[in-house]
């Protein structure tokens, strides 16, 4: 099946640095990358759809400039949270629609655990 | 706008009990609905995917339906075990995937 790897898989971090997270499919091209975040016990949230080439697409409230998105390749999409604060700690989860997949596939990372203290 | 919702928003049962958790959602144009499982602090695990034009799937112990026109989805899960233990997530995909905030599952041995 499908693959779809994160890194790092938790990091922590001190607040007003600045953290990459990578979303990489291992076995199929991905034009089309979606980021969601998940507080506890809280649903999770679509945050932007990352397409490879072009700007991403950011959901109402998510701060692009703060949360900067690049899928500079057909197999890796990056999130980079820009100066952290503890109120970013949260669970970020990536998933990948490929290319060549039906219009409702999607596969999900593993989740980076991103900590702020 | 799509809202989801499940309920209850947590649920013990003893081992070896059948239970059913419940979604709902407001939009009934979508594409799919799909049931996951999250252990905490890990990504998704995609259980049961059920198409727009479908009533049920079933794998396993578990199984899904589907009542797309009162916008409703249970998922049944037969013969409980301690392993069952996580939080189970419903998402509905239409223009894009819309989350419940999830059942929070508990099976005592």
């Amino acid at each position: 099946g499908a693959v779809v790897s994160q890194h790092p898989s938790w990091v922590i971090c001190k607040s007003g640095t600045s953290v990459k997270i990578e979303c990489r499919s291992l076995d199929f091209q991905a034009t089309t990358m979606f980021w969601y975040r998940q507080f506890p016990k809280q649903s999770l949230m679509l945050m932007a759809t990352s397409n490879e080439g072009s700007k991403a697409t950011y959901e109402q409230g998510v701060e692009k400039d703060k949360f900067l998105i690049n899928h500079a390749s057909l197999t890796l999409s990056t999130l980079t949270v820009t100066s952290a604060h503890p109120e970013d700690s949260s669970f970020y989860i990536c998933s990948v629609h490929p290319t060549s997949g039906l219009p409702y596939e999607q596969y999900f990372g593993p989740g980076t655990r991103l900590t702020v203290t | 706008k799509q809202e989801v919702t499940q309920i209850p928003a947590a649920l013990s049962v003893p081992e070896g009990e059948n239970l059913v958790l419940n979604c709902s959602f407001t939009d009934s144009a979508i594409y799919n609905l799909q049931w996951f499982r999250q252990d905490p602090g890990k990504g998704l695990t995609s259980l049961l995917l059920i198409q727009s034009s479908q009533r049920e799937q079933t794998s396993g112990r578990l199984n899904a339906s589907l009542d797309k026109s009162s916008g409703r989805s249970t998922l049944y899960i037969a013969a409980s075990q301690p392993g069952d233990s996580a939080t189970y997530l419903c998402a509905v995909l239409a223009n894009d995937m819309r989350f419940g905030a999830g059942t929070r599952l508990t099976v005592k041995p």
